[in-house]
């Protein structure tokens, strides 16, 4: 059981670049989220997926699309990557929402240079 | 708009003493709040989940409390040990979403 893969752990890119951060959940989860880490600033939610085929904008969600490709997948894409958008990204997933915890996965680090 | 507080922002202690970490959030409205340990360059790891209707959860030496009227939860780890330094971080869910604080940084000093 993989628990929330997220591929890939690093990458770096250059100011303008697109690239596409993958998750998948294997446990069968309803909702889906993005998160970014960045120090001193905790974790804060970019887009979510309460259920498969609807996505809502977080806290962060400029210069950021997502999309819920099926119940297992959601990707975050950023289409002219900043270097304000130098951060570790998370994905997780919750299977009800009133009383099941989250899961995370491993993480991206994310580098825009 | 939740707001999730967690004092202290670091704490060092010497092995063996009991650890106590504090959250604190606004919108008492929540359905459940989560606890998460995170080690250096690592994900989160779920440590225990408290439900709205509960107000304690327990797990080996760890606890967890809740009081939802005042916005408040404590996480207590008994007898401390070097493998528990990590940052802790406090997570309560409402209205579909997680809203985090920014974490206690514990350091077990052998």
């Amino acid at each position: 059981n993989a628990g929330v893969t997220q591929t890939p752990k690093f990458q770096v890119l250059k100011t303008g670049q697109s690239m596409t951060l993958q998750c998948a959940q294997d446990m069968n989860h309803n909702s889906m989220y993005w998160y970014r880490q960045d120090p001193g600033m905790g974790l804060r939610l970019i887009y979510y997926s309460a259920s498969e085929g609807t996505t809502d904008k977080g806290e962060v969600p400029n210069g950021y699309n997502v999309s819920r490709l099926n119940k297992r997948e959601f990707s975050l894409r950023l289409e002219s990557a900043a270097p304000s958008q130098t951060s570790v990204y998370f994905c997780a997933s919750i299977l009800q929402i009133l009383n099941t915890e989250a899961f995370f996965g491993q993480g991206t680090r994310l580098t825009v240079v | 708009k939740q707001e999730v507080t967690q004092i202290p922002a670091a704490l060092s202690v010497p092995e063996g003493e009991n650890l106590v970490l504090n959250c604190s959030f606004t919108d008492s409205a929540i359905y459940n709040l989560q606890w998460f340990r995170q080690d250096p360059g690592k994900g989160l790891t779920s440590l225990l989940l408290i439900q709205s209707s509960q107000r304690e959860q327990t797990s080996g030496r760890l606890n967890a409390s809740l009081d939802k009227s005042s916005g408040r939860s404590t996480l207590y780890i008994a007898a401390s040990q070097p493998g528990d330094s990590a940052t802790y971080l406090c997570a309560v869910i409402n209205d579909y979403k997680l809203s985090f604080g920014a974490g206690t940084t514990v350091t077990v000093r052998a």
